[in-house]
């Protein structure tokens, strides 16, 4: 099956300018999830969306950061304006309901795009 | 979450088994071990969960002590293509990724 997609790989913008993310999760997976990822560290959870739905945006920038899941499926994550320390990577992610076996459900990360701010 | 300690870095002949410690000493009644790793310049890639009992897939095996605060992932033929940042998370809702540690597959 696909995995999730991301576009684009790779951004280079100036500090203040707004850039976009798009991501394509696997088909069927109502969690989507945008992680971003400073160099040496671990990916920290930005947005979780249940379909069209917030279930947790509590470490979103709101300031500057903004994302929606028009119609449950494709998310779009924006920056406006950037400042130097956006550079990171934006990993997606996905992931269907599986609790029957308890926990936290599996999730299936994209490639991410790499954001570099000047 | 419970917060987890794993060793900056190990290293790992090929061929051979690796074992990765993680402590989780405040892990609660309910939160779940899971591992994920991130190969160079990909995301990271879901390995194995457990609660308490050990668990094994075709990827690896996961060793949880009776008590719970600590667990040992085990790739029991590494690969070079095992060399990745592994993560260790004990969770009953969302990842929290730490630093993991870096797993170096020596040829």
């Amino acid at each position: 099956e696909a995995g999730v997609a991301q576009s684009p790989r790779y951004k280079i913008i100036e500090k203040r300018q707004s850039v976009a993310f798009w991501c394509n999760p696997i088909s069927g997976h109502a969690t989507l999830y945008w992680y971003q990822q400073i160099l040496g560290q671990g990916p920290k959870l930005l947005i979780q969306f249940q379909n069209n739905g917030v279930v947790d945006d509590s470490q979103l920038p709101k300031d500057r950061f903004s994302a929606e899941r028009l119609k449950g499926v494709d998310s779009t994550l924006k920056i406006q304006p950037a400042k130097l320390e956006d550079s990171a990577v934006y990993l997606c992610a996905s992931s269907y309901p599986s609790f029957p076996s308890g926990g936290t459900d599996t999730q299936y990360f994209g490639p991410g795009t790499r954001l570099t701010v000047l | 979450d419970a917060k987890t300690t794993q060793p900056t870095s190990m290293d790992c002949a090929e061929g051979r088994a690796a074992n990765l410690p993680c402590n989780h000493s405040t892990i609660s009644g309910n939160e779940y071990v899971y591992w994920y790793r991130q190969i160079h310049s990909q995301g990271p890639q879901y390995i194995i969960h457990g609660l308490k009992n050990n668990e094994t897939n075709e990827m690896a095996s996961l060793i949880i002590t009776e008590d719970r605060k600590s667990s040992t992932l085990i790739l029991p033929h590494a690969t070079l293509r095992d060399t990745a940042v592994y993560y260790c998370i004990a969770t009953y809702g969302k990842l929290t990724f730490g630093q993991g540690t870096i797993l170096t597959v020596h040829p």
